[in-house]
């Protein structure tokens, strides 16, 4: 079946490492997302990227960094100058047209101590 | 700028009750909404869309109608079940956006309660 693969899960890191946030999709989809979920803020557009070495940044892209080798890969670093870390990571991707919805992957839930 | 506003919750029903989640935009132009569900633990799922003025959007017993005059997307369901505890977003994809983004509310979250 297609869909969007995040992993791992669960992640722990120590404070001051960096640390990389995997997606991978197999639905052919051209455009990519990473966005941030923090309780009762909803989702924020973290980095998107629409073809194969090409990105931009979203919102919040301060501290983050994003890779576009493939068109099927899509990872997430997150930088020791990401002053909070600590949420819930959620990677997206879509067809190119105006009505294509996003399809989501489970996320990853980054703990940084 | 493009912007979702949507009652945040916690809504908390019994079985078989009415539901109605209020979501309002602003936006220039036309844009596209959505309506998304997000399950405990698990990403997001897109539960139903309208891409013009009056369409209806429909899903699992849900509903929501784009109200271009009153720049609302309300969410109803008739009957609600337990199984439809979980987090709703409501979403737009602005129609003059200078690039691909999509504009998420902060999510009501619902609990159906046997």
């Amino acid at each position: 079946d297609g869909g969007i693969t995040q992993s791992p899960k669960y992640l722990f890191r120590k404070e001051g490492q960096n640390v990389t946030l995997s997606c991978e999709q197999n639905l052919n989809h051209d455009a990519m997302y990473w966005y941030r979920q923090d309780p009762g803020q909803g989702l924020r557009l973290i980095y998107y990227s629409q073809i194969v070495n090409d990105f931009q940044k979203g919102d919040i892209a301060e501290g983050y960094s994003v890779s576009r080798e493939k068109k099927e890969s899509f990872p997430l670093t997150v930088t020791s100058a990401q002053k909070n870390p600590t949420a819930f990571y959620l990677c997206a991707s879509r067809f190119e047209g105006d009505v294509s919805p996003l399809h989501f992957g489970n996320g990853t839930r980054l703990t940084v101590t | 700028g493009d912007s979702v506003t949507q009652m945040e919750g916690p809504v908390t029903l019994s079985e078989e009750a009415f539901l109605t989640i209020n979501c309002t935009y602003t936006a220039t132009g036309y844009p596209s909404l959505f309506w998304y569900v997000q399950y405990p633990g698990e990403g997001l799922q897109l539960l139903l869309k309208a891409t013009k003025a009056d369409d209806k959007g429909s899903n699992k017993g849900f509903e929501a109608t784009y109200r271009k005059e009153t720049t609302s997307f309300h969410l109803e369901k008739g009957s609600v079940q337990v199984s439809d505890s979980a987090v709703y977003f409501c979403a737009l994809r602005g129609a003059k956006t200078s690039y691909d983004k999509v504009i998420f509310g902060p999510g009501t979250s619902l609990s159906v309660i046997p």
